[in-house]
């Protein structure tokens, strides 16, 4: 079956921009998950989303926010954008309710956003 | 604070010389400790999952343990495709922490024809 995939691939901005990261879950999958990777910090948890509602917020600041819809696509925002900003950001899927694999997290190929 | 600390951060192999790489983690409820392969500039790609102690999982070259402080991750015979980075992370129990995986920093693994 399709995996998760990440749209656009890539995108560069300049400082002071927003942009919006879209993210396809696998099919059945209800929850996802945004990442954010840079060298020096690792992978980084955003937030997660199930059912249209954020479950859980990492400790990034208010400017990244994020939204799903019914069908358990999700989009990720950035606003005010700054150079720190420029990292791989990472959506995975997975079941989200209970059972042994409901937390099995299957990631897309990432976007990489790199502000100027 | 919870931690996962994967060492080493990198590993040079000669193809056919298996070796171990290690994932400690602190945290006070585990409800799971999962493996992934990521190759440069691509998303991490699922391995194994493991949810209690004494719990093995194996995938050709690969093979997975726990204990109650550490995970494994066996390499056996590597082949230069066996080259990437091996990422461990952890889920924690409790309804705050729902899709929530806390990371290590990877592992390197370059395996040498």
């Amino acid at each position: 079956k399709a995996g998760v995939t990440q749209t656009p691939r890539y995108l560069i901005k300049t400082r002071g921009q927003q942009v919006t990261l879209s993210c396809s879950p696998i099919s059945g999958h209800r929850s996802v998950s945004w990442y954010q990777q840079t060298p020096g910090q690792g992978l980084q948890f955003l937030f997660e989303y199930f059912s249209e509602t954020q479950r859980n917020k990492g400790n990034f600041p208010g400017r990244f926010s994020g939204r799903q819809f019914s069908n358990s696509r999700s989009e990720m925002n950035v606003s005010t954008l700054e150079l720190g900003d420029s990292a791989l950001y990472l959506c995975a899927s997975s079941f989200g309710t209970r059972g042994t694999a409901y937390n099995e997290q299957f990631f897309g190929p990432g976007t990489r956003l790199t502000v100027l | 604070e919870d931690q996962v600390t994967q060492s080493p951060e990198a590993l040079r192999l000669q193809e056919g010389e298996s070796s171990s790489l290690n994932c400690s983690y602190t945290v006070s409820g585990l409800r799971g400790l999962f493996w992934y392969r990521q190759d440069p500039g691509k998303g991490p790609e699922f391995l194994f999952t493991l949810y209690s102690a004494g719990e093995e999982k194996e995938k050709e070259r690969l093979k997975a343990t726990l204990t109650k402080k550490e995970s494994f991750l066996h390499i056996t015979a590597p082949k230069p495709e066996d080259s990437a980075t091996y990422l461990c992370a952890v889920s924690e129990r409790g309804s705050s922490n729902t899709g929530k995986l806390i990371f290590g920093q990877g592992t390197t693994l370059q395996v040498k024809p």
